[in-house]
């Protein structure tokens, strides 16, 4: 079965600086792996996604992914992270289901808190 | 662009009543999928629907029922409320349609109902 997993219940950083938001995956094939943001009260934003091609994938509010094949991680990035970033980070991979449509298997979320 | 829409958005119920979920996904997606997140919780897939028929089943409890109609939108039916299934309800959309942004049936989620059961 596939599996995410997010090591680190809660990120914190400060503003301006790199934020890392680590997640490894196991999987049985290509993976097909995604990042979800999810703010207080509010529904889940998808980030990016990674399906094939290049190993850096580039989503939104100027986050990036690394996909590592070797590592079987897919650690979330960002060059330098803002106060409004602050929120639940969900890594996420495609499960083949039983009739060839996909389910969504989510990591146990990253809380980022960035401070000023 | 349209967006998958959910109704309502938030909905308090007490011990053993009912309720009813439904989602509108995205025009000409034909799959939909209900996640459950319970407060401080990853969301956990429940059930999903292809072309009107269950495609795939997760850890959906026996109280409840879905259901995908016609026009592809679909209900979740909870019986027999319980205080544990205070949650918040996404459902989301996709389609296989091959080309574009749809050719890994990728999922949209809907913004999510809040269930309050008091």
């Amino acid at each position: 079965a596939q599996s995410v997993a997010q090591p680190e219940d809660q990120v914190n950083v400060a503003e301006g600086n790199p934020l890392t938001v680590k997640c490894t995956y196991s999987v049985s094939g290509n993976p097909y792996l995604f990042w979800y943001v999810q703010y207080p009260n509010r529904g889940l934003q998808f980030l990016l996604k990674y399906i094939t091609g290049d190993n850096l994938v580039k989503g939104s509010y100027g986050f990036e992914a690394e996909f590592n094949k070797s590592q079987t991680s897919f650690h979330l990035k960002k060059p330098s992270a803002l106060v409004s970033d602050s929120a639940l980070y969900f890594c996420a991979v495609r499960d083949p289901s039983n009739t060839g449509g996909f389910k969504t298997i989510f990591g146990a979320g990253t809380r980022l808190f960035v401070k000023a | 662009a349209a967006g998958v829409i959910q109704s309502p958005r938030h909905l308090i119920k007490e011990k053993r009543e009912t309720a009813t979920l439904k989602c509108y996904p995205i025009p000409r997606h034909d799959t939909v999928y209900w996640y459950q997140q319970g407060p401080g919780q990853d969301p956990q897939f429940l059930i999903s629907f292809y072309e009107k028929m269950q495609s795939d089943k997760g850890s959906i409890p026996d109280r409840f029922s879905a259901q995908q109609f016609s026009d592809y939108h679909s209900e979740l039916n909870m019986s027999s409320l319980e205080l544990g299934d205070s949650a918040l309800y996404f459902c989301a959309s996709s389609s296989r349609l091959a080309g574009g942004t749809s050719s890994y049936n990728e999922q949209f989620f809907g913004p999510g109902t809040r269930l309050t059961v008091l």
